[in-house]
């Protein structure tokens, strides 16, 4: 079945490590994006690609990183540079201009 | 920049109708989008509007205004599986989208 998976499902960091959360879509869309949600919030879009090996920041980018090298992959990692990581991070997907569809997200814990 | 304005809650009962408002501001408006999530869950997409009029899909139809910038989202016959929060999401022409903060919906019996 196509869909967007995001791995892992929990997540726990330690102070100054950086952490990769992955996300993967087989649904042959070209956008990609990445979210972050805290409890009873709204989603804040932090990175977000259209094309392969392109890719443009968000709203709330600092701390974080990502590439795009294959159009099926867009890895976030959360730096040690972001000193509030505790969230969900939802990754989305979409055909150019189309709505997102979106993976069953990572909770990002700190320990 | 984007912005969007919806109300934080909204109560009804079993089997009425409710309706959900979307105010927006953005440079270069391309489609207003409406999405569900239930606590814990992911956001699943339900309505998308690039023209004003009304879409209907099932028990949900969501309505757009571009010259008002504003938008709603409608659920008829609730049920309590309807119990979730409600997002309207803005997209502009350079492919980047804004979420509301979301409203969350209690169906009481």
């Amino acid at each position: 079945d196509g869909g967007i998976t995001q791995s892992p499902k929990y997540l726990f960091r330690k102070e100054g490590q950086n952490v990769t959360l992955s996300c993967e879509q087989n649904l042959n869309h070209d956008a990609m994006y990445w979210y972050r949600q805290d409890p009873g919030q709204g989603l804040r879009l932090i990175y977000y690609s259209q094309i392969v090996n392109d890719f443009q920041k968000g709203d709330i980018a600092e701390g974080y990183s990502v590439s795009r090298e294959k159009k099926e992959s867009f890895p976030l990692t959360v730096t040690s540079a972001q000193k509030n990581p505790t969230a969900f991070y939802l990754c989305a997907s979409s055909r150019p201009n189309q709505p997102q569809h979106f993976g069953d997200g990572t909770r990002l814990s700190i320990l | 920049g984007q912005s969007l304005e919806q109300p934080s809650e909204v109560t009804a009962v079993e089997g009425a109708i409710v309706q959900i408002n979307c105010t927006y501001q953005t440079s270069g408006f391309y489609g207003l989008s409406w999405y569900q999530q239930h606590d814990g869950g992911a956001p699943t997409f339900l309505s998308y509007n690039a023209l004003d009029g009304l879409e209907e899909t099932g028990r949900f139809s969501s309505f757009l205004s571009r010259s008002d910038s504003y938008g709603y989202l409608l659920l008829q016959e609730l049920q309590m599986k309807d119990s979730a929060s409600y997002f309207c999401a803005v997209r502009d022409n350079a492919g980047k989208s804004t979420f509301g903060d979301g409203t969350t919906l209690t169906v009481k019996p």
